[in-house]
C-alpha cells in the first residue's frame, strides 16, 4: 500500500519567514495530495490541493510544488504569520476510491 | 450549511463495554471514512466505504466494525473497547468521482479505562 512520509516533524520559524514542509509518497499511481492544516482540538481542514497533471499551485502565501518523478510534493508558506501555528499534514491518494493516506505531521511554530 | 457530524464528541467508558460513534453527512457524498489520531502517528484510516452497503478496511480495522445502511450515516461500532483503543477518532466524506477534498467531522475524543 501506500506510504507518505513527512519532514521535518517540528518546524519553528520567525513571522515574515518562509516554511517548507516535504513528503515523499512510494505508490506512483498516486495522483491527488492534499494539505490539511489543524489547529489545536479542531479538525483538519484541507487547505490547498494538487493533482498529478500539475506541477505548482499558489494560493495566496501558500504554495504546492510537486514532483512525480521524484515523488515528492512540498508546501510553501511565505510570509508567516503567528496564526499560521499548527499541524500540518500532507497525503496522497488515487482517483478511485478516495483512500487517503496521511503523513506524520508537522508542528509549525511561528515566533512573533 | 454542509457538514459533517460526529456523536458523541468526548466519552469515557469502560473495557468491554460495547459503544457507537455515529457520523452523519448532509452532502449526498458517497465516499465516507473513519480515522484515529494518535500522538506521533498521524491520522490513520480505519474503514472507508465507497457507497451503501459497500465498505473496506483501511490501515488499522483491528476491533471495529462499521456499517452503511443509508448514504448520509457511517456508525463506528466497538464491540469489545480496549484502552488501546484511546484516541481522538475522525470521519470523513467526501464525492466519489474523480480527486475531491475530504470533509471532515469535529472529531471525537473517545478515553477506555
Amino acid at each position: 500500500g501506500e506510504n507518505v512520509e513527512q519532514h521535518p516533524s517540528t518546524l519553528s520559524v520567525q513571522e515574515g519567514d518562509s516554511a517548507v514542509i516535504k513528503c515523499t509518497y512510494s505508490d506512483s499511481a498516486s495522483n491527488y495530495f492534499p494539505w490539511y492544516k489543524q489547529e489545536l482540538g479542531k479538525r483538519p481542514q484541507l487547505i490547498i490541493d494538487i493533482r498529478s497533471n500539475v506541477g505548482e499551485k499558489k494560493d495566496q502565501r501558500i504554495a504546492v510544488t510537486l514532483n512525480k518523478t521524484a515523488k515528492h510534493f512540498s508546501l510553501h508558506i511565505t510570509e508567516t504569520q503567528p496564526e499560521d501555528s499548527a499541524v500540518y499534514f500532507c497525503a496522497a491518494s488515487k482517483t478511485a476510491g478516495n483512500k487517503l493516506t496521511f503523513g506524520g505531521g508537522t508542528r509549525v511554530l511561528v515566533k512573533p | 450549511e454542509a457538514q459533517v457530524t460526529q456523536n458523541p464528541r468526548y466519552l469515557i467508558t469502560v473495557t468491554g463495554k460495547k459503544l457507537t460513534v455515529t457520523c452523519s453527512q448532509n452532502m449526498n457524498h458517497e465516499y465516507m471514512s473513519w480515522y484515529r489520531q494518535d500522538p506521533g502517528l498521524g491520522l490513520r484510516q480505519i474503514y472507508y466505504s465507497m457507497n451503501v452497503e459497500v465498505t473496506d478496511k483501511g490501515d488499522v480495522p483491528e476491533g471495529y466494525k462499521v456499517s452503511r445502511k443509508e448514504k448520509r450515516n457511517f456508525p463506528l461500532i466497538l464491540e469489545s473497547p480496549s484502552p488501546n483503543q484511546t484516541s481522538l477518532y475522525f470521519c470523513a466524506s467526501s464525492p466519489i468521482l474523480g480527486s475531491q477534498p475530504q470533509h471532515f467531522g469535529d472529531g471525537t475524543r473517545l478515553s477506555i479505562l
